[in-house]
């Protein structure tokens, strides 16, 4: 099994709808992280968690929200999906603090595409 | 803010031979890593190599090896001996803070 899991893989969902995609990591990290993945555009922090306890806003988190329910999962929302939001989305997750030989590497999961019409 | 800048975006090679691709960054940290991640058409993120800013020596892996030239803020990525397996988007990262940035990437294409 992959030590990070998205669902769903794949999802078409239609403009004002409520999305959700979900995260579990069996890695045992404290950091969970959700990007965006545009052509020609990287991957765009949205928002990222330290534990429970701390959310923090990336580069681009109008239109989304998040929830960190336990160390392993965390959920990125799109209470009302809009066409722009058509992208592909990675959860990641990192330990800076207990390995510092793999400080800052990140752990991804296999991504959400996610179309809006 | 960080940046991360990849000023290629895309590049092809000759199966055997060898590519580099770069990657410029900014930060104003003093303490940070960089890394470069590989996602083929699977589009998985797979790591590929990684750099400690305090260590001189650049770090190889097999075929891949980088440039890192830390006054310049210089990190490119050298592929040697190309297999048509590295045919990908390549990400560079850099990772001394809280948010950890990435370039717009670079799409390799391998020729056969």
């Amino acid at each position: 099994d992959a030590d990070v899991t998205q669902t769903p893989r794949n999802r078409i969902t239609k403009t004002g709808k409520r999305i959700m995609l979900e995260c579990s990591q069996t890695k045992g990290h404290d950091r969970m992280y959700w990007y965006r993945q545009d052509p020609g555009l990287g991957l765009r922090l949205i928002y990222y968690s330290f534990d429970v306890k701390d959310i923090n806003k990336g580069e681009i988190s109008d239109g989304y929200s998040v929830s960190r329910q336990a160390q392993a999962k965390f959920s990125l929302s799109l209470e009302s999906a809009i066409p722009n939001q058509t992208a592909l989305y990675f959860c990641a997750t990192s330990d800076l603090v207990r390995d510092l030989t793999r400080a800052g590497e990140l752990f991804f999961g296999e991504g959400s595409r996610l179309t809006v019409l | 803010a960080q940046t991360v800048t990849q000023s290629q975006p895309e590049m092809s090679v000759q199966e055997a031979e060898t590519v580099t691709l770069s990657c410029t960054y900014d930060t104003s940290e003093s303490d940070y890593y960089l890394f470069w991640y590989k996602q083929p058409p699977s589009r998985q993120m797979i790591l590929v190599i990684r750099q400690e800013a305090y260590k001189q020596q650049n770090a190889t892996e097999n075929r891949f090896s980088v440039n890192f030239q830390k006054a310049a803020k210089s990190f490119s990525l050298k592929i040697s001996d190309s297999q048509l397996g590295d045919a990908a988007m390549y990400f560079c990262e850099e990772g001394g803070s809280e948010k950890l940035v990435f370039g717009k990437g670079t799409k390799l294409t391998v020729n056969p």
